[in-house]
Parts: C-alpha cells; structure tokens; sequence
C-alpha cells in the first residue's frame, strides 16, 4: 500500500530534550515536506526536500532540522524543543513540485513541549 | 509573499444541502489551487484542484471554481453526506514560490453535516 508513516503518532516532551520525528514514503517520490498546523493558521511550510541531500527552508524553520540521506526518509529533529514547538505535525511526499503536484501526507504527530 | 483568507472557519449544514467554503488570494501570480480534507485524526488529503486556466471544475459531487479577475476560488459541495464532515483546506501556489515547491494554505473550515 502507498503511504506516508511517521513515528511516534503521539509525544510529550520537556523543554531542552532532543527529539527526532521520523517520516517515511514507499511512492519513490523525489519531493519531501514536513508541516505543522496549529489552530487558525492552516498548515505552514518547515522544510522541503527536492532530492537526497536537498533541503531548504520553508516558512517556519527556526527550531528544526531536516535531514535527507536516503529518499525514502525525511525525519524532522528539534535539538532543543520549546513550548512554543507544541504542535500537530505532518509529513508529505509529491513527484513532482510539492507546489504543483498532489501532496501524500502521513498521518501526523501530536507533540506536546512541557 | 503570498496570503490566502479562507471563510467560514466553521459550516454546519443539514445532510442533503449544499456547503460552500470560500477563499482569497493575494498574489496574482498564483496558478494552482488545490483543496484537502482532512478527516479526524488523519492527514490532508487532496479531492480536487483547479489550474489558473480553467474556471471550473467538477467530480461528482464536489466542484471547484476560481475567478481569478478577484483572486477567489470556492469549493461547492452538493447533496452533502455524513462522511463530508472533515476540515477542508484551500491552498494556492505560485511559480515565484521557490520555484513552486511551496503550497500557502488557508485556515481551514471545520464543515459540520447534521443528520
């Protein structure tokens, strides 16, 4: 079955506590994106991956990292997470431009920063 | 940058009637517009687009249509049905946007269907 996974589904976590959200695609897409979206705002950009070892910003990057050694995986780390960073996150996989082409998102992570 | 209002945040509808969510762009460039559902506990997922050089489009019972001389578009639901409850994005994307890798997504309308 094609599909985006991501572990864990559910987190609780302290301020200062490194953590890695991890993402997974089995379509062979090029395009990578993690999300988050917080009440009243949608969903907004983090980071975008068009390739292994591509990345870029998005529109909310402070805080997180991004890596991308193998195209199926795309995990999102946050070295040092805040209350601020207490969020549903979700990942997303395209062929084509994630602008252009329809977006496969994985079914989300809740994390709570305490 | 690129802005995108989405209206009502919430819709509550009788089953068999129609629902409509609206949204508006700012940035006249934009040439892809997508709409998601999102359904409880899972991630978006896409039901229908519109490219700037169409007006409309239909599936079944879903529809999209964009005028693009206002920068708005709307997603045009009929016949609603239980399993329409969800929250429905719209999005816009523009090739100016780091070279269209970037979707701006609306707010989100929670749409209710009674029984």
């Amino acid at each position: 079955e094609a599909q985006v996974t991501q572990n864990p589904r559910y987190l609780i976590t302290v301020t200062g506590k490194k953590l890695t959200v991890t993402c997974s695609q089995n379509m062979n897409h090029e395009y990578m994106s993690w999300y988050r979206q917080d009440p009243g705002l949608g969903l907004r950009q983090i980071y975008y991956s068009m390739n292994v070892e591509v990345t870029d910003k998005g529109d909310v990057p402070e805080g997180y990292k991004v890596s991308r050694k193998e195209k199926r995986n795309f995990p999102l780390i946050l070295e040092s997470p805040s209350p601020n960073q207490t969020s549903l996150y979700f990942c997303a996989s395209s062929w084509g431009r994630m602008g252009y082409n329809e977006q496969f998102f994985g079914p989300g992570t809740r994390l709570t920063v305490l | 940058g690129e802005n995108v209002e989405q209206h009502p945040s919430t819709l509550s509808v009788q089953e068999g009637d129609s629902a409509v969510i609206k949204c508006t762009y700012s940035d006249s460039a934009s040439n892809y517009f997508p709409w998601y559902k999102q359904e409880l506990g899972k991630g978006p997922q896409l039901i229908i687009d519109i490219r700037s050089n169409v007006g409309e489009k239909k599936d079944q019972r879903i529809a999209v249509t964009l005028n693009k001389t206002a920068k708005h578009f709307s997603l045009h639901i009929t016949e609603t049905q239980p399993e329409d409850s969800a929250v429905y994005f719209c999005a816009a994307s523009s090739p100016g946007f780091q070279g269209a890798q970037k979707l701006v997504f609306g707010q989100g309308t929670r749409l209710t269907i009674n029984p």
